[in-house]
């Protein structure tokens, strides 16, 4: 069964520090995502991976940065947090393919 | 500028009805379509599919339907049961990003009434 594991489900953090949000999958997939989630806005693509130390910028890429080291491992770099960046984060991967994303359970990060 | 639109954010059907989301988008790039279902406190989960060279796919109680001319896609549930309660977001897919980007709607919540 597919499965997508993020680091942590809540996460509060101040503005300023530098935040790493982790995410790794089991399936060898080559595709990896960093979505946030926000009322009203959807799920907005933040940056994705199509390969090992691949990336590129998604709609919202301003204030992040990501690492894929590692094909089953995609992290989201926040690297001077701020207040508006108080959101659900949401990890995914697939197959190359016309597949589906298969989601991690988000990360709630609460930026003070 | 909001290619993928759910114009309904909240819908409420009776146990048993259909539910009917719908979901306008205005990329004519777009070439594949998915529906996916999230509840609270989890990630969403992969519904549905289809492809723009169909007009309908079904598996069960869930059946998609796309209008090209339109721009517009449906998600029918029938008969809708209380654990169809969730948010629904519909995304899409253009050929152009290489079939690795999704471009999500701002979802739906259903609430199925018992």
């Amino acid at each position: 069964d597919v499965k997508v594991t993020q680091s942590s489900r809540y996460l509060v953090k101040r503005t300023g520090e530098k935040v790493f949000l982790e995410c790794v999958q089991d399936m060898d997939h080559e595709n990896m995502f960093w979505y946030r989630q926000d009322p009203g806005l959807g799920l907005r693509l933040i940056y994705f991976s199509y390969d090992v130390k691949m990336k590129e910028k998604g709609d919202i890429p301003e204030g992040y940065s990501v690492s894929r080291e590692k094909k089953e491992r995609f992290s989201l770099i926040l690297e001077s947090a701020s207040t508006n960046q108080t959101s659900m984060y949401l990890c995914a991967s697939r197959t190359v393919s016309n597949q589906p994303q298969h989601f991690g359970d988000g990360t709630r990060l609460s930026i003070l | 500028d909001q290619q993928v639109k759910q114009n309904s954010p909240s819908l409420s059907v009776q146990e048993g009805r259909i539910s009917i989301l719908n979901c306008d988008y205005t990329n004519s790039m777009f070439d594949y379509f998915l529906w996916y279902k999230k509840y609270p406190a989890e990630g969403p989960t992969f519904l549905i599919s289809i492809s723009s060279i169909k007009d309908k796919n079904e598996d069960g109680r869930f059946t998609v339907f796309l209008n090209k001319s339109a721009k517009h896609l449906s998600l029918h549930i029938v008969p809708s049961q209380p654990g169809d309660s969730a948010v629904y977001f519909c995304a899409a897919i253009s050929a152009n990003f290489g079939n690795e980007k999704l471009t999500f709607g701002t979802g739906t919540r259903l609430t199925i009434i018992p």
